[in-house]
């Protein structure tokens, strides 16, 4: 079965810092990756996704994620916080068109930004 | 513009009472998902449905039902069943494909009054 950790349940950042989340996930076949954000009381966003291709993956809002197989790893990335980047980021695996394209979800990361 | 709509917002059930969530999509997808999100847990798959009249069970179905009869539509009932209702529900929608994001609504409150 897929599952998905993201080991850091708060981060705080300073306004202009860089921000890096960690999303480590195990998935038997090739991962359909994404990262989503959610502002308190709303839906998630997407962010971004990985499925193929170059490793490197762009981003709305100045995000980006690193896709390493050899570590399970699928971290995201932004150069320069603002502070409307405070919300909760999730990482997730997709399990692909035959299980119905569920979505299995990390538990979060918090995300504080201090002025 | 197209998107999702959950309704209501917030939600209140008394002890012994069954409540329904609504979601309504316009994005013409085929597949829809209800989701529980509690503080810390991430989000949990109840119930998904990729095709009109036919749904099936998530990792969290007990307690839950669904109905989906029309294509925009996928209504989530609470039954007495749930003993632990109190949560943030959220609705996606998708269409197929590998590559394919969900669409998240904007959420349900539910509180056990």
């Amino acid at each position: 079965a897929q599952s998905v950790t993201q080991p850091d349940i708060h981060i705080t950042v300073s306004e202009g810092a860089s921000l890096e989340l960690r999303c480590n996930y195990s998935y038997g076949a090739t991962p359909y990756l994404f990262w989503y954000v959610q502002s308190p009381g709303q839906g998630l966003q997407l962010l971004l996704k990985y499925f193929s291709g170059d490793t490197l993956v762009q981003g709305i809002k100045g995000f980006e994620a690193e896709f390493k197989r050899s570590q399970s790893s699928f971290n995201l990335r932004k150069p320069s916080v603002h502070w409307s980047d405070a919300a909760e980021y999730f990482c997730a695996v997709g399990a692909g068109k035959a299980a119905g394209n569920k979505l299995t979800f990390g538990g979060g990361t918090r995300v504080l930004v201090k002025p | 513009d197209g998107g999702i709509t959950q309704s209501p917002k917030y939600l209140f059930r008394k002890e012994g009472q069954n409540v329904t969530l609504s979601c309504e999509q316009n994005l013409n997808h085929d597949a829809m998902y209800w989701y529980r999100q509690d503080p810390g847990q991430g989000l949990r798959l109840i119930y998904y449905s990729q095709i009109v009249n036919d749904f099936q069970k998530g990792d969290i179905a007990e307690g839950y039902s669904v109905s989906r009869e029309k294509k925009e539509s996928f209504p989530l009932t609470v039954t007495s069943a749930q003993k632990n209702p109190t949560a943030f529900y959220l609705c996606a929608s998708g269409r197929p494909g590998l590559d394919q994001p969900q669409h998240f609504g904007d959420g349900t409150r539910l509180s056990i009054l």
